[in-house]
């Protein structure tokens, strides 16, 4: 069960767009920034989105990132086929004991 | 541009250490400004993150690894490691090396965002 809960799995069509949910709470997403990670089977993972909404040199801007309080969202664009891949978002927590680092559980996108 | 490669062996007896290294070229592991982590994705899991280290020695570990975790940096290489003790099945995962924005508070800084990757080692632990 990880902390920053995101839903198993979302679909839409090509060309439609999509959003990713991250669940957290005061100690991490409600004060830290969130960061979302691609990963693609075979392919080493990318950062997609930092700062809560920034985007790396080379990311299209058809990738975009929000948050309001202790949740936040990616969110996709003109999907194409080659978007199904699983998405995670990460966080530092400052809770006392809590591990400083957190990734959430993961949602496989599904470009139908 | 900077990239990191992990090695190691493949393959890892119950009981025994794990042992990576991440080399990394095009870069320094002695920046000042990032930070150098290891995360796992187990089969049919998510990411989890191990733990991450500063050019100085300073690290962080995941609360519930730290008991078996070792990460150290060697300068001299430019790579940084890896250690697990004690493994088991559930240590069964693809490692991948990264390296860590800073996130900069007063004086100070801590590791954030992974933003380079390496492209993953299956380690299997098995008799």
């Amino acid at each position: 069960q990880s902390v920053l809960t995101q839903p198993p799995s979302v679909s839409a069509a090509p060309g439609q767009k999509v959003t990713i949910s991250c669940s957290g709470s005061s100690s991490n997403i409600g004060t830290h920034y969130v960061s979302w990670y691609q990963l693609l089977p075979g392919t080493a993972p990318k950062l997609l989105i930092y700062d809560d909404d920034k985007r790396p040199s080379g990311i299209p801007d058809r990738f975009s990132g929000s948050k309001s309080g202790t949740s936040a969202t990616l969110g996709i664009t003109g999907l194409q086929t080659g978007d199904e891949a699983d998405y995670y978002c990460g966080t530092w927590d400052s809770s006392l004991g809590a591990s400083p680092w957190l990734f959430g559980g993961g949602t496989k996108l599904t470009v139908l | 541009q900077l990239q990191l490669q992990e090695s190691g062996p493949g393959l890892a007896k119950p009981s025994e250490t794990l042992s990576l290294t991440c080399t990394v070229s095009g870069g320094s592991v002695s920046s000042k400004t990032y930070y150098w982590g290891w995360i796992r994705l187990p089969p049919g899991k998510g990411l989890e993150w191990i733990g991450t280290i500063y050019y100085t020695g300073i690290t962080y570990y995941k609360p519930s690894l730290k008991s078996r975790v070792t990460i150290s940096v060697d300068t001299s290489k430019n790579q940084f490691s890896l250690k697990l003790s004690s493994v088991t099945a559930a240590d069964t995962a693809v490692y991948y090396c990264a390296r860590s924005k800073p996130y900069y508070y007063g004086s100070g800084s801590r590791p954030d965002a992974f933003d380079i990757w390496g492209q993953g080692t299956m380690v299997t632990v098995s008799s």
